[in-house]
Order: C-alpha cells, then structure tokens, then sequence
C-alpha cells in the first residue's frame, strides 16, 4: 500500500530558531505534487507550502521551505525564525496512486514552540 | 469569501443510532472529499465527488457509511448503527479541481463524532 511516513511524533523548537520535520513517501507516479499541512489546536487543516515533483526547485513560502530529494523520495519541511503560532501537528501529503486527487497523510508530527 | 463549513461541529450518539453529518463546500468547488481522522493520526480518505457524482468509495469502512451529494454543493455523511469504532473526527475538503490538478484541498472545521 502506497505510504507517507513521518518519523517524528514530536518535535520542539525555541522561539525564533529553526526546525526541520521529515517526511518520506512512495509513489511510482511520474509527475505528482506533496504538500505540508497544518493543523492548529482548533483543528482546521491549513495547506502550508506544496511542492511539484517535476521542478527541481524546492518551493519556499516566507519562513516556511522544503528540501525535495526527489530520488530518495523525501520531503523534508524546515520553519525559520518560529513563532509561537506555529505550535500545530504537520502533516506530510500525497495524492493517492491512481486516484481523483484524494490525500494520503502520513501520522503527523506535534511541533512545540518554546518562547 | 466563505470557507468550507461542517456542522454539527460535536455530536455524541448512542451505539446504534443513526448520524447525519452536513459539509458545504467552497462555492464553485467542483470536487469534495471526506476523511477520517482518528485520534492521534492522520485524516484516512473516505469518499470523493466530483459534482453530484460519487467517483471514488473505495474508503468508507463499512456499508453502514454512505455519502450523498445530490446537487452538486453541500454533501452529507451518513452513518446508520453507529458502533464505538467510528468515534473520530470527520473532516470534509473542497477543491477547484475537477480533473488530475493541483490537489489544492480546502479543509473544514470537522464534526467530532463520539460513539458511547
């Protein structure tokens, strides 16, 4: 079964410092996007920053960048300059095999942020 | 403008009771999808439509779960006999994208269910 697979449960971050949450998928489509979501408390998803596979460019939105390794299927987030507002679960996405456009999410990572 | 609205937001059922829970998309958004999301874990797709029509059910658990979008906007989830099993958040997401696209999904406030 096609997976995303976030390997930290839980992750901390000092207030202004930067982190990194990793995340690594399976796909055999050639031409496919990833996305970064987030989930505050309150439990509304949030898309945070996407990325297309066919650019070699890792997309960047303000303090929120990626490091796509296409090859080693792996989709890495990294948040610069945390705020205490980014204190949510991340979750790492991809468009199921084959499918309309659903998602499969990987379990997520908690992000804490320290002031 | 509007975001993608579900009600109830909580909702307690009794084992065997039947639940309906109400989506309304993102207006003009042709594609809707349904997930699951259990405590502690990703959301788990349930169904997809695009307009009125179900394409894709391959994710609803059990036959007890059925989903509805006749014309095309707002959807309903429907789980008849609810069992403990299904207690979970169920979040509902829109997209602009009728085919193969960006996959740029909407995403509700989701409906806690908890089955006692």
């Amino acid at each position: 079964a096609q997976t995303v697979t976030q390997s930290q449960p839980e992750m901390s971050v000092q207030e202004a410092e930067t982190v990194t949450l990793s995340c690594t998928y399976d796909t055999s489509e050639s031409d496919y996007y990833l996305f970064w979501y987030k989930q505050p408390p309150s439990r509304q998803m949030i898309l945070v920053i996407r990325q297309e596979a066919y650019k070699q460019q890792n997309a960047t939105e303000n303090r929120f960048s990626v490091n796509f390794q296409k090859a080693a299927k792996s989709f890495s987030l990294k948040i610069s300059d945390s705020q205490l507002g980014d204190a949510a679960m991340y979750f790492c996405a991809s468009p199921a095999l084959g499918s309309q456009g659903n998602l499969i999410f990987g379990k997520g990572t908690k992000l804490s942020v320290k002031p | 403008g509007a975001g993608v609205s579900q009600s109830p937001r909580y909702k307690v059922a009794k084992r065997g009771q039947d639940v309906a829970l109400r989506c309304d998309p993102i207006s003009g958004h042709v594609s809707l999808f349904w997930y699951q999301q259990a405590l502690g874990q990703g959301p788990e797709f349930l169904t997809y439509f695009q307009n009125e029509a179900q394409l894709d059910k391959s994710g609803l658990p059990s036959d007890r779960f059925f989903a509805e979008r006749p014309e095309g906007s707002v959807s309903t989830l429907k789980i008849q006999r609810t069992q403990q099993e299904d207690s979970a958040v169920y979040l509902c997401a829109s997209s602009d994208t009728g085919v193969k696209g960006t996959y740029e999904q909407y995403f509700g406030p989701g409906t806690r269910l908890t089955v006692t």
